[in-house]
């Protein structure tokens, strides 16, 4: 299993301002995600983040909005830039792999995620 | 493109029934299918992963099963406590790297 924590909790922007959200995880993982939960909806895939290159970004998110950052098998950050009420959600880090390989038979642990306010 | 349906949206029963969750999903070729809890303010619990190979897994007082070639999966609860009032989320692994696709979820609530 995985202990995964998120920074910061909640938080309250404005309209314009870029705000970046940290995951850390207790143990190295191969694989880690970002998705994002609008209000009343369910979870939809942002982008996977692989330790030593550049995250894939599912169909509708691009680098310049949700640009992301992996420095090793522990961490991860997404920054969303240049924000605006529609990006208001709940976002969650989640992680697969902590058996050291990805596997396609691999529990996700999710993180407690991010409630963001976009005003 | 697959998508994923969760039957019924909100459930409210009282203590001590056993209750059915349903799930569907369009694109029978899945890589697994997991089932998840949610929480206000504490993320995703994983429940239980069912491989594609697999028809069913069970933990304590749950029970999900997969049927792929209909598109189906249901989580049954049994012997409901008002603890298990959460929303319940299925996901898919449609194309392998761990890539979920969520249904919108079941709110329970079980009441004393």
């Amino acid at each position: 299993s995985a202990v995964i924590s998120q920074k910061p909790s909640r938080d309250i922007c404005q309209r314009g301002t870029s705000l970046t959200i940290q995951c850390q995880v207790d143990s190295q993982v191969t694989m880690m995600f970002w998705y994002r939960q609008q209000p009343g909806q369910s979870l939809t895939l942002i982008a996977t983040a692989n330790q030593g290159s550049e995250a894939t970004y599912e169909s509708g998110f691009v680098i310049d909005k949700f640009p992301i950052s992996r420095p090793n098998l522990t961490f991860s950050t997404l920054t969303v830039s240049n924000m605006s009420p529609e990006d208001s959600s709940i976002y969650l880090c989640s992680v697969a792999g902590t058996s050291g390989r990805a596997g396609i038979w691999d529990t996700q642990y999710f993180g407690p995620g991010t409630r963001l306010t976009v005003l | 493109k697959q998508e994923v349906t969760q039957i019924p949206a909100a459930l409210s029963v009282p203590e001590g029934e056993n209750l059915v969750l349903n799930c569907s999903f369009t694109d029978s070729a899945i890589y697994n299918l997991q089932w998840f809890r949610q929480d206000p303010g504490k993320g995703l619990t994983s429940l239980l992963l069912i491989q594609s190979s697999q028809r069913e897994q069970t933990s304590g007082r749950l029970n999900a099963s997969l049927d792929k070639s209909s598109g189906r999966s249901t989580l049954y609860i049994a012997a409901s406590q008002p603890g298990d009032s959460a929303t319940y989320l299925c996901a898919v692994d449609s194309g392998g790297y761990n890539k979920l696709i969520f249904g919108a979820g079941t709110r329970l609530a079980v009441h004393p």
